[in-house]
């Protein structure tokens, strides 16, 4: 069992439409990031987590520690949101990747 | 602009060849790291460093080599003991271990 599972694996959304991404984790953490993963590979860090929230523009990130499980949620989705989205969790100073989730959003 | 480079975008190899992977930032930061991507599966630990003229093994090192030699500069050496070196290689650095790390546009490798 990998100790980062995301769900769902894929998402359609039509344009306008609110998402969500999970993530939940099996391990003690010290943060928790959320990715964004573009078709020509680059990678950009969303959030880092430790506790509670954390909101930037339309996207909004929670992390529960109890449950160890996060959300990803984005408000008034748009075509350019359509990306991988990376959840990782940070323990002992290491990185532990889920494997991502495809979003696509049409117009 | 600061930023972190990877060249080549796409690199290919030849069976038996060693080929280096090139990582340089402007980011002033300390530490520094590889990531190889598969399809289907999430980013995997080659290789870290937290200091110039230190590294560290990751989870996969087998196969690969890197060096330190300058705080900007994290080169990844894929050698031909690398059965399965066809993937996506990600370099990214962060000011101390722990922190944010950015990442750099990613380096294609083919086997011929």
């Amino acid at each position: 069992k990998n100790e980062v599972e995301q769900s769902p694996q894929n998402l359609t959304a039509q344009e306008g439409e609110f998402i969500t991404i999970n993530c939940s984790y099996s391990v003690g953490i010290s943060a928790l990031h959320w990715l964004q993963q573009h078709p020509g590979g680059g990678i950009v860090s969303l959030f880092m987590l430790s506790s509670g929230k954390k909101k930037h523009g339309r996207l909004i990130a929670t992390i529960n520690i109890q449950e160890k499980h996060s959300s990803l949620h984005i408000t008034a989705s748009h075509p350019r949101d359509s990306a991988v989205y990376i959840c990782a969790v940070r323990s002992n100073y290491k990185l532990t990747f889920g494997k991502g989730t495809l979003l696509t959003v049409n117009p | 602009d600061g930023g972190i480079t990877q060249s080549p975008k796409y690199l290919f190899r030849k069976e038996g060849q060693n080929v280096t992977l090139s990582c340089e930032q402007n980011l002033n930061h300390d530490a520094m790291y590889w990531y190889r991507q598969d399809p289907g599966q999430g980013l995997r630990l080659i290789y870290y460093s937290q200091i110039v003229n230190d590294f560290q093994k990751g989870d996969i090192a087998e196969g690969y080599s890197v060096s330190r030699e300058k705080k900007e500069s994290f080169p990844l050496t894929v050698t031909s003991a690398q059965k399965n070196p066809t993937a996506f290689y990600l370099c990214a650095s962060s000011i101390g271990q722990g922190e944010t790390q950015y990442f750099g546009p990613g380096t294609r490798l083919l086997v011929l």
